[in-house]
């Protein structure tokens, strides 16, 4: 297995373009989530989805959206970007009641807006 | 979720042990202790997670005291490979996606030679 992949590592944007952020699991694992890290701080979540069709907002849901027509991806979308959202995206996918439900995350993109 | 604290920073000499502490004083009677570490510039790892009892897996030994208010978790034998930061993290054990990970700024180990 693959596991938690992520596409692309990194990109810059400039300001009020878009983008669409890539995560794709291979583990059949009904929950998704996206992070997004910035730097010397922990993790804050974005968006999760608890299966296809089902997606609900996290703490910092603000400039973005997502959507899941699969159980295997779960791309995150910016719009008009901005500066604020320079960060290290992380996507992570966890099985419903499995080893406690423990989360598996993807190597992150690297986003740079200017 | 119960709020974690953790010392900001670590240091080790290889080949000893590495005891990671973690207060959380507010923790629930159903919320556990999760560990995590972040390798720089890589994802979150899963390490160990626990109740009250004490746990052991192949990376790491947990240690819960008593009235569960504090954790230490225990690299037997530190490399310069567990150099990362550890996240102390506590939370429902079924929760759901909704039962999210709160990621605290955790404490960096650093693994001299």
């Amino acid at each position: 297995n693959a596991g938690v992949t992520q596409t692309p590592k990194f990109r810059i944007l400039k300001i009020g373009q878009s983008m669409t952020l890539q995560c794709t699991q291979d583990m059949n694992h009904n929950y998704m989530y996206w992070y997004r890290q910035d730097p010397g701080m922990g993790l804050k979540l974005i968006y999760y989805s608890v299966g296809a069709g089902i997606t609900d907002k996290g703490e910092v849901p603000n400039g973005y959206n997502v959507s899941r027509s699969t159980t295997e991806d779960f791309p995150l979308r910016l719009e008009l970007a901005a500066p604020s959202q320079t960060s290290v995206y992380f996507c992570a996918s966890s099985p419903p009641g499995g080893p406690g439900e423990t989360q598996y995350f993807g190597p992150g993109t690297r986003l740079l807006v200017l | 979720d119960a709020k974690t604290t953790q010392p900001p920073s670590m240091d080790c000499a290889e080949g000893r042990a590495a005891n990671l502490p973690c207060n959380h004083s507010t923790i629930s009677g159903n919320e556990y202790v999760y560990w995590y570490r972040q390798i720089h510039s890589q994802g979150p790892q899963y390490i160990i997670h626990g109740l009250k009892n004490n746990e052991t897996n192949e990376m790491a030994s947990l240690i819960i005291t008593e009235d569960r208010k504090s954790s230490t978790l225990i690299l037997p034998h530190a490399t310069l490979r567990d150099t990362a930061v550890y996240y102390c993290i506590v939370r429902v054990l079924y929760g759901g996606a909704t039962n999210k990970l709160i990621f605290g700024t955790g404490t960096l180990l650093a693994v001299q030679p």
